[in-house]
């Protein structure tokens, strides 16, 4: 069965610092990757995906994220970060080979906290 | 959030009801989903459709109920059966079934317990 990491509960940053929030995952062949974000009391907001191809995925609002095999990682990240990037960040992850549907697989979220 | 709404926002279950959620989206998908979101637990589907008049259980159906009678519409069942329903709903949906997919969210619904 496949399962996702995202070891850190909360990450704090300075505005105008990079930011990275971590992800591994577990499947068995390969995987598309996914992150995702939510602000309070909202539903989840598309950020980007890996399916294929170059390992350095761009997505909405800036943000990027680097699918890494060998380290069976995809971690998100962001160049200068903003206060309004605070929010709860998920990573999903879903094997290439396998049957029952679209069914992704969640990290528990990771509390981003940009502070001026 | 565009293109797929839950309502109500908040719903309040008494001991022994059954509540429904309802999930809706014009974005012409195929596949629609419900996921259950606790705090510290990432989210966890209960129920997934794949096209109308089908519908597959989860990772955590029991007391839960779907339906699957028109596309743009996926209701969802909580009954007396869910002892614990006090969560945050998630309702997605993809354009098709295909796993590159992506799966896009509503804004969810709160289930709170009188």
């Amino acid at each position: 069965a496949q399962s996702v990491a995202q070891p850190e509960d909360q990450v704090n940053v300075a505005e105008g610092n990079p930011l990275t929030v971590k992800c591994t995952y577990s499947v068995s062949g390969n995987p598309y990757l996914f992150w995702y974000v939510q602000y309070p009391n909202r539903g989840l907001q598309f950020l980007l995906k890996y399916i294929t191809g170059d390992n350095l995925v761009k997505g909405s609002y800036g943000f990027e994220a680097e699918f890494n095999k060998s380290q069976t990682s995809f971690h998100l990240k962001k160049p200068s970060a903003l206060v309004s990037d605070s929010a709860l960040y998920f990573c999903a992850v879903r094997p290439i080979l396998t049957g029952g549907g679209n069914k992704l697989t969640f990290g528990t979220g990771t509390q981003l906290k940009v502070e001026l | 959030d565009g293109g797929i709404t839950q309502s109500p926002k908040y719903l309040f279950r008494k001991e022994g009801q059954n509540v429904t959620l309802s999930c809706e989206q014009n974005l012409n998908h195929d596949a629609m989903y419900w996921y259950r979101q606790d705090p510290g637990q990432g989210l966890r589907l209960i129920y997934y459709s794949q096209i109308v008049n089908d519908f597959q259980k989860g990772d955590i159906a029991e007391g839960y109920s779907v339906s699957r009678e028109k596309k743009e519409s996926f209701p969802l069942t909580v009954t007396s059966a869910q002892k614990n329903p006090t969560a945050f709903y998630l309702c997605a949906s993809s354009r098709g079934v295909g796993i590159q997919e992506t799966q896009y969210f509503g804004p969810g619904t709160r289930l709170l317990v009188l």
